[in-house]
């Protein structure tokens, strides 16, 4: 069965600085990936997804994720972030099956901004 | 405007006293889901459904009930709610069954005490 591993569970950084999220995966061949953001008293927002293809992929509010396949990590990264992002950050996986996908997360990433 | 809704979003109740959660998506969703989300274990599923009158068990279904008699509800019935049942629960739903994970629409969330 796949899991995520979102190793950091609280993060702040300064506005205007560089952002990254690490996710982690365990499963065999390669999962459906994904980013969701969850505001507070709110529920959770999809940011970004991974299928196939490239493996870089660009998403809502300037956010950008890397499959590494030989890492077997999808982290979340964003260049320059604003007081607006502080959000919980979920990293979540599905193993493809015909249709039948189901959706594991990981525990999640709390993150904090100073000014 | 497209949207998931839950209600009630605040409830407090007694062990053993029935309950439902209603969910509600009016984007015509085939897939619909519950969540339960604790802290430092991100979010796990309960049940999900794959279309009207499909239904099966996620990570978590233990003391809990769906039914999907229409397509645009998915109600989530606790029968007997323990203090354990007490969380942040999530509905959410999702275009096709054919790729259930495509994106996910959340809920705003139902917040549950069981005492």
């Amino acid at each position: 069965a796949q899991s995520v591993t979102q190793p950091d569970i609280h993060i702040t950084v300064s506005e205007g600085a560089s952002l990254e999220l690490r996710c982690n995966y365990s499963y065999g061949a390669t999962p459906y990936l994904f980013w969701y953001v969850q505001s507070p008293g709110q529920g959770l927002q999809l940011l970004l997804k991974y299928f196939s293809g490239d493996t870089l992929v660009q998403g809502i509010k300037g956010f950008e994720a890397e499959f590494k396949r030989s890492q077997s990590s999808f982290n979340l990264r964003k260049p320059s972030v604003h007081w607006s992002d502080a959000a919980e950050y979920f990293c979540a996986v599905a193993e493809p099956n015909f249709g039948n996908e189901k959706l594991t997360f990981g525990t999640g990433t709390r993150l904090t901004i100073i000014p | 405007e497209a949207q998931v809704t839950q209600n009630p979003r605040y409830l407090i109740t007694v062990t053993g006293k029935k309950l439902t959660v209603t969910c509600s998506q009016n984007m015509n969703h085939e897939y619909m889901s519950w969540y339960r989300q604790d802290p430092g274990l991100g979010l796990r599923q309960i049940y999900y459904s794959m279309n009207v009158e499909v239904t099966d068990k996620g990570d978590v279904p233990e003391g809990y009930k769906v039914s999907r008699k229409e397509k645009r509800n998915f109600p989530l019935i606790l029968e007997s709610p323990s203090p354990n049942q007490t969380s942040l629960y999530f509905c959410a739903s999702s275009r096709g069954s054919d790729r259930p994970q495509e994106t996910q629409y959340f809920g705003p969330g139902t917040r549950l005490l069981v005492l």
